[in-house]
């Protein structure tokens, strides 16, 4: 099985700040790397696929990008609604595992 | 717009089964595939399994393997996951999720299971 391992498992950020959350795959899963966003009491929400293509309606402060087997998720200039818990996923092979997670919080 | 409607919320015994149900709204049901995920109390995502209508297809992650079946019945565009033999380490929020020309990309409002004597 492919484990997802991500960084850091919480962070604490001030609206306007530039966060980074990365993930890294223990074997290869080419582009098939994604990204969700959950907050509390919510289903998870589709940010980002195939590394870097935004879903519908998400804003282009998030992006994603990759280097080798380790994966970027970038949200610039935190806004108010982007404090949640961030997963990453790999689709390439199964088990479709996630990351265990990132709790971007207010400082 | 389509939803994914799933059944409520359930109270089990440990050592019986249970089958959540996950209605898609509308569209091109038989094309998709759709995946269900869980999440116990304050933990992370955990991917169980998948089927792909069109085809009958099904594929379990190994630690499920032979305690949860999925099925899909095309006539009513609802996918369901049965797990059986329930024990207290299945309590969770068990949530479906659809891959259509994108993966994962509409989920349910997810299905609070909790198993206790």
């Amino acid at each position: 099985d492919i484990q997802m391992t991500q960084s850091p498992s919480s962070l604490s950020a001030s609206v306007g700040d530039t966060v980074t959350i990365t993930c890294r795959a223990s074997q290869g899963v080419r582009n098939f790397l994604a990204w969700f966003q959950q907050k509390p009491g919510k289903a998870p929400k589709p940010l980002i696929y195939a590394v870097s293509s935004l879903h519908s309606g998400v804003p282009s402060r998030f992006s994603g990008s990759v280097s080798g087997t380790e994966f970027t998720l970038t949200i610039s200039s935190l806004q108010p609604e982007d404090f949640a818990t961030y997963y990453c996923q790999q689709y390439d092979s199964y088990p479709f595992n996630f990351g265990g997670g990132t709790k971007v919080e207010i400082k | 717009q389509v939803q994914l409607v799933q059944s409520g919320a359930e109270v089990k015994k440990p050592g019986s089964s249970v089958k959540v149900s996950c209605r898609a709204s509308e569209g091109t049901f038989s094309s998709h595939n759709f995946n269900w995920v869980r999440q116990a109390p304050g933990q992370g995502l955990e991917w169980m399994g998948r089927v792909i209508p069109i085809v009958d297809i099904t594929k379990y992650a190994q630690k499920f393997q032979g305690r949860i079946t999925i099925t899909a019945d095309k006539t009513t565009a609802t996918v369901y996951m049965e797990v059986k033999s329930l024990r207290s380490e299945d309590t969770a929020i068990y949530y479906c999720a659809r891959t259509a020309a994108r993966p994962f990309d509409l989920w349910g409002q997810g299905t609070l299971v909790t198993v206790s004597s």
